[in-house]
């Protein structure tokens, strides 16, 4: 059973087009998480969302927003594709919010923007 | 914010204990220091946690000095397959400050034989 999974693994798309990456958790935690992994290797956190509480990393242009329908759902949706998007998108899960909870991360998914 | 900073790459041969430093001169008194382990193409695994002093689980060590300054991830007899990008993360993502949460730049440990 996969703990956290991601749909698609890749897409393909390009630049100006608008996009949604599903996550799903059966773990029954309460916080999930995306984060965009670059070229270089950098894990950046986009988003946390809590308890219908959705913390943003002030950082990331509102292009990017999370949907989440229920607990175990945070989906991704980018408006206006730009090249810099491309990245691998990374949907992690913990148990809850509080300091320091063990993270579980997806399968990941890689996005290029042409 | 708590920024961290890994060596780029580190090699080792099997069998080998091997050292991994992630300084955190910022770091929080609500902070953990948490590490996670990356192969290609997949999400990074949780390997160990803590908060100060030592912490051991099956199958590392991480060490943390009174100031809480830095980290050492020891991972005890490494073999072919712990080759893998290891990243430090500090922060407390307890309310509302989860874009506190930082990664560091991730070490890429080689195991050669």
């Amino acid at each position: 059973d996969t703990a956290v999974s991601q749909t698609p693994k890749y897409l393909v798309t390009q630049m100006g087009n608008d996009k949604s990456i599903k996550c799903e958790q059966n773990l029954g935690h309460d916080t999930m998480y995306w984060y965009k992994q670059d070229s270089k290797k950098f894990l950046k956190i986009m988003f946390s969302y809590n308890n219908k509480e959705l913390i943003i990393n002030e950082t990331v242009p509102n292009r990017f927003s999370p949907k989440s329908p229920d607990k175990a759902h945070l989906n991704l949706h980018i408006n206006s594709l730009e090249l810099g998007d491309s990245a691998v998108y990374f949907c992690a899960s913990s148990q809850d919010i509080a300091g320091g909870s063990e993270q579980y991360f997806g399968p990941g998914t890689r996005l290029t923007v042409t | 914010l708590a920024k961290t900073t890994q060596p780029i790459s580190m090699d080792s041969y099997e069998g080998q204990e091997v050292n991994i430093t992630c300084s955190h001169n910022n770091i929080a008194t609500n902070d953990y220091i948490t590490w996670y382990q990356q192969f290609p193409s997949q999400g990074p695994r949780f390997i160990i946690q803590g908060y100060k002093t030592k912490v051991t689980n099956e199958v590392a060590s991480l060490f943390i000095p009174a100031d809480r300054k830095s980290s050492t991830l020891s991972l005890p007899r490494v073999s072919l397959s712990d080759t893998a990008v290891y990243y430090c993360l500090v922060g407390d993502n307890y309310g509302g400050a989860t874009n506190k949460l930082i990664f560091g730049t991730g070490t890429l440990l080689a195991v050669q034989p």
